[in-house]
């Protein structure tokens, strides 16, 4: 089936550092989405992109969907302790399904 | 407005056993989904629905039953609980449109199975 490489698998990182991940996959998506994951919380929808090529901001976050369609990537700006968590990609494909990547885990050291 | 509540939190099962996971959600959504989080893992669907009546088949079906008898409500199933089904379980609702789209999770349940 579909598969979503998401890299890194995870970072450490220091506060105030700029981060940035990225999502690839073989097959072409008809939307991106990124995802975050508090620790013991379900995920919530940080940005979504519907057009190849598009750049999207959400605060620090900024995430764009690759001209190829197969690429994505996010990158969070400044970081702060809170930014700590589980970021994932979600492509959704022709037939309306949504695959997740395996995640980012993010860890910031004090 | 709660939005989507799971329960209960945590669960320790022994092998064999068979519970409910419950799921409601008070956004008045119709697509309901039931995914299961492996540790390291990306989220994988099992059951899903586009209303009151109507479930189908996800990714990982096997050993899982839905029903969805309300709106509101999702309950997903567990017959004969293995080992393979601990995992942490999230109900998810959207509201219509396309299929998948922004997600709205619960807070998940933790099953472990021994």
């Amino acid at each position: 089936g579909q598969q979503l490489n998401q890299s890194p698998q995870s970072m450490f990182i220091q506060e105030g550092e700029d981060v940035s991940m990225n999502c690839t996959s073989s097959s072409i998506f008809n939307t991106w989405l990124w995802y975050k994951q508090d620790p013991g919380e379900g995920p919530v929808l940080l940005i979504a992109l519907y057009k190849a090529g598009e750049l999207t901001s959400n605060g620090r976050l900024t995430a764009q969907f690759g001209i190829t369609r197969k690429d994505s990537f996010l990158n969070i700006s400044a970081s702060i302790p809170s930014d700590v968590g589980i970021y994932f990609c979600a492509g959704v494909n022709r037939d309306d399904k949504i695959i997740f990547g395996k995640g980012t885990r993010l860890h910031i050291l004090p | 407005n709660a939005g989507v509540t799971q329960t209960p939190k945590f669960r320790i099962l022994k092998i064999g056993q068979s519970m409910t996971l419950q799921c409601t959600q008070d956004m008045n959504h119709n697509y309901m989904y039931w995914y299961r989080q492996d540790p390291g893992m990306g989220l994988k669907l099992i059951y899903y629905s586009v209303g009151a009546g109507i479930t189908d088949k996800g990714e990982v079906p096997n050993g899982y039953n839905v029903s969805r008898s309300t709106t509101e409500d999702f309950p997903l199933r567990l017959e004969l609980a293995a080992p393979s089904q601990t995992s942490v379980y999230f109900c998810a609702t959207t509201s219509g449109g396309s299929l998948n789209e922004k997600l709205f999770f619960g807070s998940g349940t933790q099953l472990s199975v021994l």
